[in-house]
């Protein structure tokens, strides 16, 4: 079964801290992102990665980084957490561009206070 | 580009009731068409995912979904509720070579009464 483990399940932060959120997979997936969730507006995309030191924007990318240094790992990082990023955060990866299901990671709560 | 509503933010069924969840989705061509549900503090669960060929499309737990292209939907539906059912459902597109790129509908709730 395809693992995908986000490093923390609750993160409380301050405003203007650096965040880093942490995702591994164990499947060698070639592609991997991340999406913000919300209520009502469901997940949205921020950033993702079709390989190694590779990233795209996806549609919310803004006050968000990421970092794509090995294969199995997909760093999102706050330059500098406001309260409008407090949120559910979750990993994915899938094997293939081409339909390929995703596969999620629990989720990070994060809370910028 | 593609989108996806999904009608309704909660239902609420009776346990051995059926289950309809509907999923109205905008793009030019032939979409990748998939559903998950998300369980309290957990992340999503494929439930079953439509590429092309049978437009009735079966998945896990008894589900199955139905593509209607005239209509431009993707519902969901089980014809007997278990109270394990509930949770958060979401309906997602993808696009053709990016069919990765998935974008998700709001998500409906769904609560079972015993």
């Amino acid at each position: 079964d395809v693992k995908v483990t986000q490093s923390s399940r609750y993160l409380v932060k301050r405003t203007g801290e650096k965040v880093f959120l942490e995702c591994v997979q164990d499947m060698d997936h070639e592609n991997m992102f991340w999406y913000r969730q919300d209520p009502g507006l469901g997940l949205r995309l921020i950033y993702f990665s079709y390989d190694v030191k590779m990233k795209e924007k996806g549609d919310i990318p803004e006050g968000y980084s990421v970092s794509r240094e090995k294969k199995e790992r997909f760093s999102l990082i706050l330059e500098s957490a406001s309260t409008n990023q407090t949120s559910m955060y979750l990993c994915a990866s899938s094997f293939y561009r081409g339909g390929s299901p995703l596969h999620f990671g629990n989720g990070t709560r994060l809370t910028v206070t | 580009a593609q989108s996806v509503t999904q009608p309704d933010i909660h239902i609420t069924v009776s346990e051995g009731a059926s289950l309809e969840l509907r999923c109205n989705y905008s793009y030019g061509a032939t979409p990748y068409l998939f559903w998950y549900v998300q369980s309290p503090g957990q992340g999503l669960q494929l439930l079953l995912k439509y590429f092309s060929g049978d437009t009735l499309v079966q998945g896990i737990k008894g589900f199955e979904a139905e593509f209607k292209r005239s209509q431009s939907s993707f519902n969901l539906r089980k014809p007997s509720v278990h109270w394990s059912d509930a949770a958060e459902y979401f309906c997602a597109v993808g696009a053709g070579n990016a069919g990765n790129m998935l974008t998700f509908g709001g998500g409906t709730r769904l609560m079972v009464k015993p």
